[in-house]
């Protein structure tokens, strides 16, 4: 299984709600990654999981929070979020061993009203 | 900071013609990969190059590293319709515990029948 999955595929959501995002791959990789992506522009990165542990945090708001319950899953809880939050919300995850070569799901796409 | 500076931003052309793409960095990286994304799904590996002055052929795709391995370039021949797509250059390198790929700004291709 060289798939990582997303769910899900679309949401609309107001800026007092609660939603969560959620990621997941078989494929055994330590490395999983959440990233933001506006219409023409590249990925940016906001947070990376090594190990099931937090490792980097791109200074995102405290608006979005990651979660990795395990080493297959990953999270990202949203909250009071704003419409310039709207974007394609790739996860992505690699074996971080020797090229960080990184599968990417098909991702969410996410608007906020 | 580590920047990539991807050139053109933007290449529309006829089916048949050929093409090259930039990625350009003051910094060397331990591999630099491209992906492909197309509209409404995550990017796709196509190639890593890791050796300066390493060349990699993918069908009508030819990927080089340079010499110092900061810079790399990709040509198309005979481009097709399916080549239109997002085209991102990304470079590899260790930041605090994590490895972090660093994307350029990406080139979008729009190749016409």
């Amino acid at each position: 299984d060289t798939e990582v999955t997303q769910t899900p595929k679309h949401l609309v959501m107001g800026m007092t709600n609660k939603k969560s995002l959620k990621c997941e791959q078989h494929m055994g990789h330590r490395a999983m990654y959440w990233y933001k992506q506006k219409a023409k522009k590249p990925p940016e990165l906001m947070f990376v999981y090594s190990y099931e542990k937090l490792s980097i945090n791109e200074s995102v708001p405290s608006r979005f929070s990651p979660e990795c319950p395990n080493s297959s899953l990953l999270n990202l809880h949203l909250h009071a979020l704003q419409p310039e939050d709207s974007a394609l919300y790739l996860c992505a995850s690699s074996q971080e061993r020797v090229f960080n070569e990184q599968f990417f799901g098909p991702g969410t796409r996410l608007t906020v009203l | 900071t580590q920047l990539l500076e991807q050139s053109p931003q933007f290449l529309s052309i006829q089916e048949g013609e050929n093409l090259t793409v930039y990625c350009n960095s003051s910094s060397v990286f331990s591999s630099l990969q491209w992906y492909r994304q197309e509209p409404g799904e995550g990017p796709v590996l196509l190639v890593t190059v890791v050796t300066g002055g390493e060349v990699k052929k993918l069908k009508r795709l030819t990927f080089q590293f340079g010499d110092a391995r900061k810079d790399s370039s990709l040509h198309i021949t005979a481009a097709q319709p399916g080549d239109t797509g997002l085209y991102l250059c990304a470079g590899d390198a260790l930041v605090g515990s994590a490895r972090q790929l660093t994307f350029g700004s990406g080139t979008q291709l729009t190749v016409l029948p």
